[in-house]
């Protein structure tokens, strides 16, 4: 268990459909940091939060958004759902906002749609 | 955005041989760091590298971050079926994210 937790971790929905995932940092961290891996790809970036606040944006469709909360969860919501937004979703976190010392990285939700 | 290349993006080794991969950026890195993700896993962090021609080891793992902070690699000693996986580097030159290189995925034959 790596402190950061996310759930679900497996997601199916249809196209078009609207889905929320949603993290829990491990205890301390202020940063949040939303990543997408596609089959067989990278982690792509996507956006980051720290304290409440968004501090960072990646390659973030407008269809995404996230919030992170006062108790510093944070969700991702993705709507109008696409077959190519199937993939698996990490949430990391961390103390220091430029992540130095490393992220911490959730088990990641699995969001396949169909 | 930044670009990140590792080479090679596939490896297979025999158990007991060695392994590197790479990591080049076209640009200074500020700091660079290092993570393992396993089949079916989440990325682990392994290590964070920031002055020029750095040298760290974990074991059968060694690092280093070039002298014009351009490019870092990451060598394992005597591989063992456990190394499977993916090793990515990551430029941390941003105040505020990572950018995951490619990753190297590594398999290990017994």
């Amino acid at each position: 268990d790596s402190g950061v937790t996310q759930t679900p971790k497996h997601l199916i929905t249809a196209t078009g459909q609207r889905v929320t995932l949603r993290c829990s940092p491990r205890s301390g961290d202020l940063s949040v940091y939303w990543y997408q891996q596609s089959l067989d790809q990278g982690l792509q970036f996507l956006i980051q939060y720290y304290n409440g606040e968004e501090r960072a944006k990646g390659n973030i469709l407008e269809r995404f958004s996230a919030q992170q909360f006062p108790d510093l969860h944070s969700e991702l919501n993705l709507s109008s759902l696409e077959l190519g937004d199937s993939a698996l979703y990490f949430c990391a976190s961390s103390l220091p906002p430029g992540g130095e010392g490393g992220y911490t990285f959730g088990s990641g939700t699995r969001l396949t749609v169909v | 955005g930044q670009q990140v290349m590792q080479i090679p993006q596939y490896q297979h080794v025999q158990e007991g041989e060695d392994f590197t991969t790479y990591c080049n950026s076209s640009t200074t890195l500020s700091n660079i760091q290092w993570y393992k993700q396993r089949p079916g896993g989440h990325p682990v962090f392994l290590i964070q590298l920031v002055k020029s021609g750095e040298v760290k080891k974990q074991k059968r793992l060694t690092f280093q971050f070039g002298e014009a902070k351009k490019n870092s690699s990451l060598h394992i000693t005597a591989t063992q079926t456990t190394d499977v996986g993916t090793y990515f580097c990551a430029d941390g030159t941003g105040a505020n994210n990572l950018f995951f290189g490619t990753g190297t995925r590594l398999t290990v034959i017994p």
